[in-house]
């Protein structure tokens, strides 16, 4: 059973920094582009970077190019966000999902906010 | 930039009856990369519907997705009280690849 497990949320103030972490299982990691997507309360859902199954290719979205850094460790079946400069629009679920081209398996999500 | 655009915001409906559910992109799109997840209060989305028509695993054949260049739609032949939720369209784009979703339509009990 394929199972993406987020950690590392919690409450920050403006500019500070978090990481997060997914652990995933049930599936052969190292094949798989990785995707991290968010969710502000009550709004809808926002791709925010993705990891190709080696790391070679990363993408970001432009609201978070330059602040946010997605990694992964293949020994460790493990996915990352480095969330630096956090900013108040930051707030929301982050999920962990696997692709390429959909999102077909998703984790429960770790809660971030961003307040002072 | 390829802007996803759902409609309607809200659908009322009652248990057994027919939901249409639109998702209209800003430029033709590959039917290839057009998805349908559906989001239940409190949960991670779900993926429903995959290359614009293909159900993905266990998702019962109530649900129909269509359509091709800018205009697609999700069909729920039959709703089910588990079928109230919302739902968004998704694309993914290559050059440079990112992943667009529409901002959701919310299917209520009448």
């Amino acid at each position: 059973e394929v199972q993406l497990v987020e950690s590392g949320g919690g409450l920050v103030k403006p500019g500070e920094s978090l990481r997060l972490s997914c652990a995933a299982s049930g599936f052969t990691f190292n094949t798989y582009t990785m995707n991290w997507v968010r969710q502000a309360p009550g709004k809808g859902l926002e791709w925010v970077s993705s990891i190709s199954s080696s790391s070679v290719y990363i993408y970001y979205a432009d609201s978070v190019r330059g602040r946010f850094t997605i990694s992964r460790d293949n020994a460790k079946n493990s996915l990352y966000l480095q969330m630096d400069s956090l900013r108040a629009e930051d707030t929301g679920v982050y999920y962990c999902a696997r692709s390429p081209t959909v999102f077909d398996y998703w984790g429960q999500g770790t809660l971030v906010t961003v307040s002072s | 930039e390829i802007v996803l655009t759902q409609s309607p915001g809200t659908l009322s409906l009652s248990p057994g009856e027919r939901a249409t559910l639109s998702c209209r992109a800003s430029q033709s799109v590959s039917s290839s990369y057009l998805a349908w997840y559906h989001q239940k209060p409190g949960q991670a989305p779900r993926l429903l519907i995959f290359g614009a028509s293909s159900r993905a695993t266990g998702i019962p054949d109530r649900f129909t997705g269509s359509g091709s260049g800018t205009d697609f739609t999700l069909t729920i032949s039959r709703l089910e009280p588990e079928d109230f939720a919302v739902y968004y369209c998704q694309h993914y784009g290559s050059s440079p690849p990112r992943w667009t979703f529409g901002q959701g339509t919310k299917v209520e009990i009448k």
